[in-house]
């Protein structure tokens, strides 16, 4: 079965650059997160999504970041205008009963903006 | 509100050795329970869950961990370490029961770094 696809698996970007993520969930999954990881900051959540529908955004630092899910088999999360302090791996996840704890990752979109 | 700690950053073990990986939580409520595994340049990866039932709860990989509710842990464990191990290790709680008990609550510690040395 295939897992959680993201791409790009590298960004390289200047600041001021607009970047856009994108992740495929496993089909059948109804809830599909977004995740940042940083050294300092460890994983935390961005945005969460059920069933298409954005659920809580409260973990989006700023206006600059903004994610949509037209379907149920896509999900982007863009960044306009990019920071330095925006570098970070980019993480989706989705899972098939949100009741549960049980979240599958995609291998995660590293971005360094310069 | 719920929080997990993982006591230790980084552990060195040496190959075949056991290891144990430390991680408290604190919360007012019932909790289900999560190891996650991140190997190098990729994402997460449970490795095990509890939810309810047996206290002791194994996981992929040979590894094991243990719900003490009195002691409000769940440490991971592994009687003998291989060099593939080598990973970091995130706890993970959440609430359990009525509407709560969702990945969205899913709350990480900082995350474990184990290496295993030849």
């Amino acid at each position: 079965d295939a897992g959680v696809i993201q791409s790009p698996r590298h960004e390289v970007t200047e600041m001021g650059q607009e970047v856009t993520l994108r992740c495929k969930p496993i089909s059948g999954h109804n809830s599909l997160f977004w995740y940042r990881q940083t050294m300092m900051r460890g994983l935390e959540l961005l945005i969460y999504f059920n069933n298409n529908v954005p659920i809580d955004d409260s973990g989006m630092p700023e206006d600059r970041f903004s994610a949509k899910m037209p379907n149920a088999s896509f999900s982007t999360l863009k960044i306009q205008p990019s920071e330095p302090r925006d570098s970070a791996v980019y993480f989706c996840a989705s899972v098939k009963r949100e009741r549960t704890g049980e979240l599958f990752f995609g291998e995660g979109s590293r971005l360094t903006v310069l | 509100a719920q929080s997990v700690t993982q006591l230790d950053s980084q552990v060195p073990v040496f190959e075949e050795a056991p290891v144990e990986l430390r991680c408290n939580y604190s919360s007012s409520v019932s909790v289900y329970l999560f190891w996650y595994v991140q190997y190098p340049n990729q994402g997460l990866q449970l490795l095990l869950k509890y939810l309810s039932g047996s206290t002791l709860v194994k996981g992929i990989n040979g590894f094991e961990a243990e719900f003490n509710k009195s002691q409000t842990s769940f440490h991971l464990r592994k009687p003998s370490v291989h060099i593939s191990d080598t990973a970091e290790y995130f706890c993970a709680v959440t609430f359990s029961g009525g509407s709560s008990g969702s990945a969205r609550q899913l709350t990480f510690g900082s995350g474990t770094q184990l290496t295993v040395l030849p």
